[in-house]
């Protein structure tokens, strides 16, 4: 049993169009990450959001973070190439416990 | 710097033979981990320690040993490999903020597979 549960599982769209990744639980966390991980890289991080509702902007990337602090969402405007990866989120809690999603795997073709 | 750096990149083993993944940091961080990741399943923790000569069990930690005897090393035992054991394995370091902002610095993974 997954304690994060992301959708899309996969994900193949044209350079340019907006999405949006998941991130669902039924438990409540300290905070939420997002991470990406390229092939045969590690995952690297992206944000971190704390507080319920919290948005956070990365350039063309918008965290949103749950009310309950239960769920989360990442939304990419315009996609483009590079933004190719698996995104991943953790929710943390118990100190500095990490619990991670199966992930999106993200496709966007040029 | 050369960050979170992992030993060997790729293993192959035979089942019940035994094997050490080295895990090194030089960020001086007081916290490292092992993750192991399998298709479909995000990255599950084995094993972490919160300093020197301390350890704790994570998520699934049945089948491996650690040890941190040093501060800068983390290390992961397989004493019997199992062909459940082939995955993908992360070792992660990080220091304390604290309030759930800790950020993980990861390396670049040991690609494991036990015949």
């Amino acid at each position: 049993t997954q304690l994060l549960e992301q959708s899309p599982q996969f994900l193949s769209i044209q350079e340019g169009e907006n999405l949006t990744v998941y991130c669902n639980s039924s438990s409540v966390f300290s905070s939420l990450q997002w991470y990406r991980q390229e092939p045969g890289e590690g995952p690297v991080l992206l944000v971190t959001v704390v507080t319920g509702g919290e948005v956070k902007k990365l350039k063309r990337l918008t965290f949103q973070f749950g009310d309950a602090r239960k769920d989360s969402s990442l939304h990419i405007t315009a996609a483009q190439p590079g933004d190719t990866g698996l995104y991943l989120c953790a929710g943390v809690y118990n100190f500095n416990k990490f619990y991670f999603g199966s992930g999106t795997k993200l496709n966007v073709k040029p | 710097n050369a960050g979170v750096t992992q030993t060997p990149k790729f293993r192959v083993l035979k089942t019940g033979q035994s094997m050490t993944l080295l895990c090194a940091q030089d960020m001086n961080h007081e916290y490292m981990y092992w993750y192991r990741q399998d298709p479909g399943m995000g990255l599950r923790l084995i094993h972490y320690s919160v300093g020197e000569g301390t350890t704790a069990k994570g998520e699934v930690p049945d089948g491996y040993n650690v040890s941190r005897l040093k501060k800068q090393n983390f290390l992961l035992g397989l004493e019997s490999a199992a062909p459940s054991q082939t995955s993908v394995y992360f070792c992660a370091s990080s220091y304390l903020v604290g309030g759930g902002r800790d950020t993980q610095y990861f390396g670049p993974g040991t690609r494991l597979t036990v015949l």
